[in-house]
């Protein structure tokens, strides 16, 4: 069985502020894929990032990185110099290759504040 | 290159009518998704299509609900007779044979009255 648990489900924060969202993972198998999506206010779902569990190398992508840590099956997103549009909800998932579909945690609504 | 394009945006509809929602997937992606997202229950699968053949239809809630994929570029979710607690946004999203992460239509807003 797979599981994404995202404890945080809201953060506020003030503009120009770091911020970390949290993802934690539950899985049996030893090749897997992990995610983050973006859902703005205006409802899509925006594809950022996927990881591959044999590359633990974070990331960075402008003010986006993404920390991947298999020994603490963790993969947190951290926003830097947070900006009002950066303000969605995020959500981590989860594609492990003995099954066939897609988990997703339940969310974390991030909203910056001017 | 178009992304995944769903029809309606927005639908209102009255208690046991019948509700088709639409879903042209990215152009070359062979498997298309079906989901719910509710407050309640978040984001579910409905059901899933690989080459146009469905593989899983387990998060389907039951026979009211129906899909279909008749060609690799168009699938349909049917709801008869819709209910209340179908009220949902339904997201069609697709992926290709060379990439993992799933593309995500526009969403569907369903309300049921």
């Amino acid at each position: 069985a797979q599981k994404v648990t995202q404890a945080q489900t809201e953060i506020s924060v003030v503009e120009k502020e770091d911020v970390t969202l949290d993802c934690v993972y539950e899985t049996r198998d030893t090749t897997y894929y992990l995610f983050w999506y973006k859902q703005p206010p205006s409802g899509e779902l925006v594809f950022l990032i996927r990881r591959n569990s044999f590359d633990e190398q974070n990331e960075i992508s402008g003010r986006y990185s993404w920390n991947f840590q298999k020994s603490t099956s963790s993969f947190n997103f951290t926003i830097t110099a947070s900006q009002v549009v950066d303000s969605a909800v995020y959500f981590c998932a989860l594609y492990g290759t003995s099954g066939s579909r897609l988990t997703f945690g339940e969310g974390t609504q991030l909203t910056v504040n001017p | 290159d178009a992304g995944v394009i769903q029809s309606p945006r927005h639908e209102v509809t009255e208690m046991g009518q019948e509700v088709t929602l639409r879903c042209k997937p990215i152009s070359g992606h062979n498997s298309l998704f079906w989901y719910r997202q509710t407050m309640m229950r978040g984001l579910e699968l409905l059901i899933y299509f690989n080459n146009n053949v469905p593989i899983d239809d387990s998060g389907m809630p039951e026979d009211r609900f129906s899909a279909k994929m008749p060609n690799a570029s168009f699938s349909t979710l049917k709801i008869q007779p819709s209910e209340p607690r179908d009220s949902a946004v339904y997201f069609c999203a697709s992926r290709g044979t060379s990439v993992l992460e799933q593309y995500f239509g526009p969403g569907t807003r369903l309300t049921v009255t």
